[in-house]
Formats: C-alpha cells, sequence, structure tokens
C-alpha cells in the first residue's frame, strides 16, 4: 500500500536548524515534494527530489534516498515566519501519479 | 499574476443540502485538480482535470459528488446531498504540467481552500 509518515508536530528556537523527516512507501515512486502552509492559507510549493541527494535552495533543503524510503526538510536560521505545516507529498505511479500526501508536521518556532 | 482562487471561503450547511465550491485556476493552466482534507488527516486527492476532460476521477468518494470544468477555464465541485463526513477543506490547484510520467515536475500552485462544514 501506500504511506507518507511525518512527525505531527515540532519544536525549534529562533535562528536554529531544525529537520523534518519523512518516510514513505509507495508502489511507483517518481518525485517527492514539500510544501509549506501557513494556518488559513494555500500550500505553497517549497522544493522537488527525484534523483539521490541533498537540493538545496537558500535557507532549505531537501534531502532524498529512494533506497531508504525517507526525505527530510531541514530549515535553517529560523525565522518566527517559518513557523507552518510542511506537508510531505509522493507522485506515485501506482496512483496515475498524481500526489500521495503526509499528514504534514506542525512546526512551532519559539523566540 | 493572479493566483488560484476559489469561493466561497468558508461554507455552512445541513446534512442533506447541496454546496457547490468554485475554483479559478492560474491562467493558461490546463491542469486543475481538487484535493481535500479531512481534520487532523492528511491531504487526499480527488480529481484532475486536462482543460476539460477528467484526466483521472479515481479519487472521488462516491456519486455524491460532481465536478465540472465547463470550458476549460474555472471549475466547480459539487455535493449533493451533503453528507456530516464530507466536512474539511477542499483545495484547488492548477499547474502547466500534467501529472504523466513523461512529465516528471509539475508544480501545482494552490488555491487557500473552502472550508465546508457539514451539520
Amino acid at each position: 500500500g501506500q504511506n507518507i509518515d511525518q512527525p505531527t508536530e515540532m519544536t525549534a528556537t529562533e535562528g536554529a536548524i531544525v529537520q523534518i523527516n519523512c518516510t514513505y512507501q509507495t508502489s511507483g515512486f517518481n518525485g517527492l515534494f514539500w510544501y509549506q502552509q501557513h494556518a488559513g492559507e494555500a500550500p505553497t510549493f517549497l522544493s522537488y527530489n527525484v534523483l539521490d541527494g541533498l537540493e538545496e535552495k537558500g535557507r532549505f533543503s531537501s534531502f532524498l534516498s529512494r533506497s531508504k524510503g525517507y526525505s527530510y526538510l531541514l530549515l535553517k536560521e529560523l525565522q518566527m515566519k517559518d513557523s507552518a505545516s510542511y506537508l510531505c507529498a509522493v507522485r506515485d505511479r501506482g496512483s496515475n501519479y498524481q500526489l500521495i500526501w503526509g499528514a504534514g508536521t506542525k512546526l512551532i518556532i519559539k523566540p | 499574476e493572479a493566483g488560484v482562487t476559489q469561493f466561497p471561503s468558508h461554507s455552512v450547511i445541513e446534512k442533506g443540502q447541496t454546496v457547490t465550491l468554485r475554483c479559478d485556476p492560474i491562467s493558461g493552466h490546463d491542469n486543475l485538480y481538487w484535493y481535500r482534507r479531512v481534520m487532523g488527516k492528511e491531504i487526499k486527492f480527488l480529481l484532475h482535470f486536462v482543460k476539460e476532460s477528467k484526466q483521472d476521477e479515481s479519487g472521488m468518494p462516491n456519486n455524491r459528488f460532481l465536478a465540472e470544468r465547463t470550458g476549460g477555464t474555472y471549475s466547480t465541485l459539487k455535493v449533493q446531498p451533503a453528507e456530516l463526513e464530507d466536512s474539511g477543506v477542499y483545495f484547488c490547484a492548477s499547474s502547466q504540467e500534467p501529472a504523466e510520467a513523461s512529465y516528471p515536475y509539475n508544480e501545482q500552485f494552490f488555491g487557500p481552500g473552502t472550508r465546508l462544514t457539514v451539520l
């Protein structure tokens, strides 16, 4: 079956670094996306991984290991505005290339 | 450029009533998706339009849900009759690239969602 797991909630301190993990089980992996969603707003695209390794984009980086079914989103120099939910989603050939979503990780940033 | 818009932002109806949600995608995006998020759970795919055609409606929960995209522009999602379990946030997204094997990267742009509460 298909399954995406993420921690429900994490807390971090302003200025610090936090890593949000995502593990997945799909029948035909075809890419992994991270989205950010502030409360009451639209999810917005953060990153995309389809090959193993690290993709860096400013303060945010995303890592993928296809053999382990594992990804993480790394946020550096945390700012209060980074308080949001972070959603991991996997494209799956077994689901007509539609996105399979994790339940999201609520990140709370404290001063 | 305007993003994806959805209307209404909130809807509260009673069980058995009908509700119609509207989504206006980004201009020029042929691909339009509907998703639903039930409280505390993950976002789930409902269906995918390419222009006015339903490319994939495998996620539609039952025949009480009807989606249309006449003319290939905006889309509507009608729930008739609504049940308690239909409560949740309904998101719409659009993309230039389709969800197909030949397009491994299709960034989807989301609307803010419609929060539906069925009492």
